[in-house]
Formats: C-alpha cells, structure tokens, sequence
C-alpha cells in the first residue's frame, strides 16, 4: 500500500459529461502528480501541485482542469468528455518539489467513456 | 524537452534468464532517472534510481548505471524469477516526471 488514496477505482459516464477525480496523497507529501496511462499514449503527465500551487503543466487539455485544497488533496476535473479520454488516471505523491523525489502512485481510477 | 525511449516489449524469459530491459534518454541537463515496476491492478513503483552520471542503481537484484556518454539507464537482473512479471519504466525527472512507454515482461517457470 503506497499510502496514496483514489476514488473512484472505476467510473462509467457518457462523451459529454463532466467528471472529477479525487486524491488524498500520503500524509507527509506536499506534492501532488496527475497522469493519464492509455495504451496508444502510454503514461503522460498531465501537472503537478505542490502545496497548493500549480508547479508544472505537461500534456493536460484545456478540458482538464485541477486543483490541489489546502489540505492537500487534490482533484482533477474532465469536462466535455470524449471517447478518447477513457484512460486509467494515476495521481502520485512525493514529500517535496526536488527532481529526485521518489513517486507515491495511488492504484488509479478507470474512466470508460461510453 | 527531455525524454525517455524505452525497448519494444513485450519480453517472455524463462525463470533464471539474464534480462536487459534498454532504456536512453534526451535531456538539455542532467536529469535524475529512474526505474518504475506496475504489477498486474496496481500502481507503479519505484525501483531503482541514479541521480548522476556513473551512479548505479539497484535493488531486489535489478541494476541500472547512468551512462552520460550513451545516454543511456539499461535496467539488468542476472536471473529473473516469475514474481518478476511485470510492466517496467523507465523515466527521468523534468517538469513532472517523464515516463518511457514501458515493457512487459513475463517470466514464465
């Protein structure tokens, strides 16, 4: 168990629709990842938090969007959803902002777009 | 920007076979990279890091040394074993970790 908590495991919706993941990290972290795994696009970061604040913005669409609450946990949010969004999303946790910090994943949360 | 190129998988070995999994990577600095296993309905791991060049990396019998001249972070096990099966990434710290595409390696008795 890495300690790293996300709801829901699964979670079915319609293109259109509008989603929101959670993550609560482990209780000494103060960063947070998001990542979307898929088979043709294999794991791509989306952006990270870290205390609160946006650090960095890989390939996150302007659908998406996030947020990281005082406390600490955060929320990625999909709107207008399309079939190619279904993915397995992955949020990560590590105790500081550093290159070196080594990455809590959480088990992710399924998203099927039907 | 900085990126990860992992082997094609997937990889079948019999159990007690040598397993090279290769990895290079493009990079303007000198990034930290990694070794991430994902079991079967998990999340990914860490498994081994190096955060200079020539530093090796090891654990549970993998091993991985930063080659600057090669760019290059090659994950090696001298015997593998069935528990080893696996999906495995490379990666190397930027904005936001980057990850290879992975390879799966299954380990068959």
């Amino acid at each position: 168990d890495s300690g790293v908590t996300q709801t829901p495991k699964h979670l079915i919706t319609a293109t259109g629709q509008r989603v929101t993941l959670r993550c609560s990290p482990r209780s000494e972290d103060l960063s947070v990842y998001w990542y979307q795994q898929s088979l043709d696009q294999g794991l791509q970061f989306l952006i990270h938090y870290y205390n609160g604040e946006e650090r960095a913005k890989g390939n996150i669409l302007e659908r998406f969007s996030a947020q990281q609450f005082p406390d600490l946990h955060s929320e990625l949010n999909l709107s207008s959803l399309e079939l190619g969004d279904s993915a397995l999303y992955f949020c990560a946790s590590s105790v500081d902002s550093g290159t070196n910090e080594k990455l809590f994943f959480g088990s992710g949360t399924q998203l099927s777009v039907l | 920007g900085d990126s990860v190129t992992q082997m094609e998988g997937p990889v079948t070995l019999s159990e007690e076979a040598f397993l090279t999994i290769n990895c290079t990577y493009t990079a303007t600095g000198y990034p930290s990279l990694f070794w991430y296993v994902q079991y079967p309905g998990e999340g990914l791991q860490l498994l081994l890091k190096a955060t200079k060049a020539d530093d090796k990396g090891s654990n549970k019998g993998f091993e991985a040394t930063y080659r600057k001249e090669t760019t290059s972070f090659h994950l090696e096990k001298g015997s593998v074993q069935v528990s080893d099966s696996a999906v495995y990434f490379c990666a190397l710290s930027d904005l936001g970790m980057r990850f290879g595409a992975g390879t799966r390696l299954t380990v068959k008795p």
